[in-house]
């Protein structure tokens, strides 16, 4: 079965420090990989994608994420956060179809 | 312009109103989203137009009516909704919905409470 895995519901990190968010993914092949951010109140923003060549993408606002293949993961990086960067995060993959898969989210909050 | 807008931004609405949400794109995407999105979860399909066609109705209750006039604009028409309706509901568009590597751009939402 196609799904898609965001294990940390909840995030708190102190700003300045890095951050991790993790993502997996379970399907036969590779699908296409998709970071979001969403501010409260606000729509989704497209933060990095991943569909092949170079496993380790660039993104807006200084984000990175990683494709590994034989974990099935694609973690979305920050060496180091701001304040502004907490928000929900959200893990999307389209399995080859019309459609869009979210995983729950991961909200992060950043201490002073 | 890489901008989705969708009006209105919040909406009050009772049970037997009968109300439309708009979007609109003008980056010359072929397929528009609804979604919906209920507090700290993630959106939910609902509907998909492609090529101003509906090409996905994700078994979404006849009382939310969308509508494609054209490439731009997207509608979502809402008739005798329920109070458990009450979420934010999102527009996207992407280039194409036949690849799965195009991203979808999404507007703000609009906020919708049902009394």
């Amino acid at each position: 079965a196609q799904s898609v895995t965001q294990p940390d519901i909840h995030i708190t990190v102190s700003e300045g420090a890095s951050l991790e968010l993790r993502c997996n993914y379970s399907y036969g092949a590779t699908p296409y990989l998709f970071w979001y951010v969403q501010s409260p109140g606000q729509g989704l923003q497209l933060l990095l994608k991943y569909f092949s060549g170079d496993t380790l993408v660039q993104g807006i606002k200084g984000f990175e994420a990683e494709f590994k293949r034989s974990q099935s993961s694609f973690n979305l990086r920050k060496p180091s956060v701001h304040w502004s960067d907490a928000a929900e995060y959200f893990c999307a993959i389209n399995f080859g179809n019309e459609k869009l898969t979210f995983g729950t989210g991961t909200r992060l909050t950043i201490i002073p | 312009d890489t901008e989705v807008t969708q009006t209105p931004k919040h909406l009050v609405m009772g049970m037997t109103n009968k109300k439309s949400l708009k979007c609109e794109q003008h980056m010359g995407h072929r397929a528009m989203y609804w979604y919906k999105q209920k507090a700290k979860k993630p959106p939910e399909l609902m509907f998909v137009y492609s090529y101003e066609k509906l090409s996905i109705n994700e078994s979404v209750p006849s009382r939310f009516s969308p509508e494609c006039p054209n490439s731009s604009l997207l509608n979502l028409h809402l008739h005798a909704l329920q109070p458990e309706d009450s979420a934010l509901y999102l527009c996207a568009s992407s280039q194409d919905d036949r690849e799965g590597y195009n991203e979808q751009f999404f507007g703000p939402g609009t906020r919708l409470t049902v009394l």
